[in-house]
C-alpha cells in the first residue's frame, strides 16, 4: 500500500514569513496529491491539490510543488497570517484501492 | 447546501461498552468514507462505501468494528465492545467522484475509559 511521510510535525513562524511543509510518498502510481487544513475544532478542508501531470500549482499565497522522480511534494505558504495557524495534512492516492493516504499532520503556528 | 454531518460530536464510554457513530453525507454523494485519527497521528483510512456497497474495508482494525450504509444514504459505524485503543476522532467524508475532493464532517471524538 501507500505510505506518506510528513515533516515537520510542528512549525512556528513569524507573521509575514514563509512556511514550507514537506511530504514523501511511496507508490509511484500515485497521481493525486491534495492538502487539507484543519483549524482548531473544525473539519479538515481542501485548500489546494495537484495532479501528477504538473509540477507546480499556485493559488494566491499557497503553492504546491511536486517532484515525481523523488516522490515528494511540498506546501508553500507565503506572507503567513495568524489565520493560517492550523493543522495541515498532505495525502496521496496510491495503493491498489487508490484511497487517500494521509500524512501525520503539521501543526503550523503563526506568531503575531 | 448542508455539509457532512456527524453525530455524536463527542462520546465517552467505558471499556466493553458499545458506541454507534452516525454520518450523513452530502446529498447526492455516492462515495462515503470513514477515517480515524488517533493521538495526533495520521488520518487513517477505515473503509469506503459506494452507495450501499462496501468498496474497500481494508482499513477496518478488527471485527469489533461494523459499518453499514443502508439504502445508500447515511452510514453508521459501530464499535462493540470498545477497547481503550479505539479512542480517537472518527471522521466521515463524502465525495461525488472516487478521485475527487473529499468533504469531511467535523468528526466524532470517542474516548474509551
Amino acid at each position: 500500500g501507500e505510505n506518506v511521510e510528513q515533516h515537520p510535525s510542528t512549525l512556528s513562524v513569524q507573521e509575514g514569513d514563509s512556511a514550507v511543509i514537506k511530504c514523501t510518498y511511496s507508490d509511484s502510481a500515485s497521481n493525486y496529491f491534495p492538502w487539507y487544513k484543519q483549524e482548531l475544532g473544525k473539519r479538515p478542508q481542501l485548500i489546494i491539490d495537484i495532479r501528477s501531470n504538473v509540477g507546480e500549482k499556485k493559488d494566491q499565497r499557497i503553492a504546491v510543488t511536486l517532484n515525481k522522480t523523488a516522490k515528494h511534494f511540498s506546501l508553500h505558504i507565503t506572507e503567513t497570517q495568524p489565520e493560517d495557524s492550523a493543522v495541515y495534512f498532505c495525502a496521496a492516492n496510491g495503493g491498489s484501492a487508490r484511497q487517500l493516504t494521509f500524512g501525520s499532520g503539521t501543526q503550523l503556528t503563526v506568531l503575531p | 447546501e448542508a455539509g457532512v454531518t456527524q453525530f455524536p460530536s463527542h462520546s465517552v464510554i467505558e471499556k466493553g461498552q458499545t458506541v454507534t457513530l452516525r454520518c450523513d453525507p452530502i446529498s447526492g454523494h455516492d462515495n462515503l468514507y470513514w477515517y480515524r485519527r488517533v493521538m495526533g497521528k495520521e488520518i487513517k483510512f477505515l473503509l469506503h462505501f459506494v452507495k450501499e456497497s462496501k468498496q474497500d474495508e481494508s482499513g477496518m482494525p478488527n471485527n469489533r468494528f461494523l459499518a453499514e450504509r443502508t439504502g445508500g444514504t447515511y452510514s453508521t459505524l459501530k464499535v462493540q465492545p470498545a477497547e481503550l485503543e479505539d479512542s480517537g476522532v472518527y471522521f466521515c467524508a463524502s465525495s461525488q467522484q472516487t478521485t475527487g475532493e473529499l468533504f469531511f464532517g467535523e468528526g466524532s471524538r470517542l474516548t474509551v475509559l
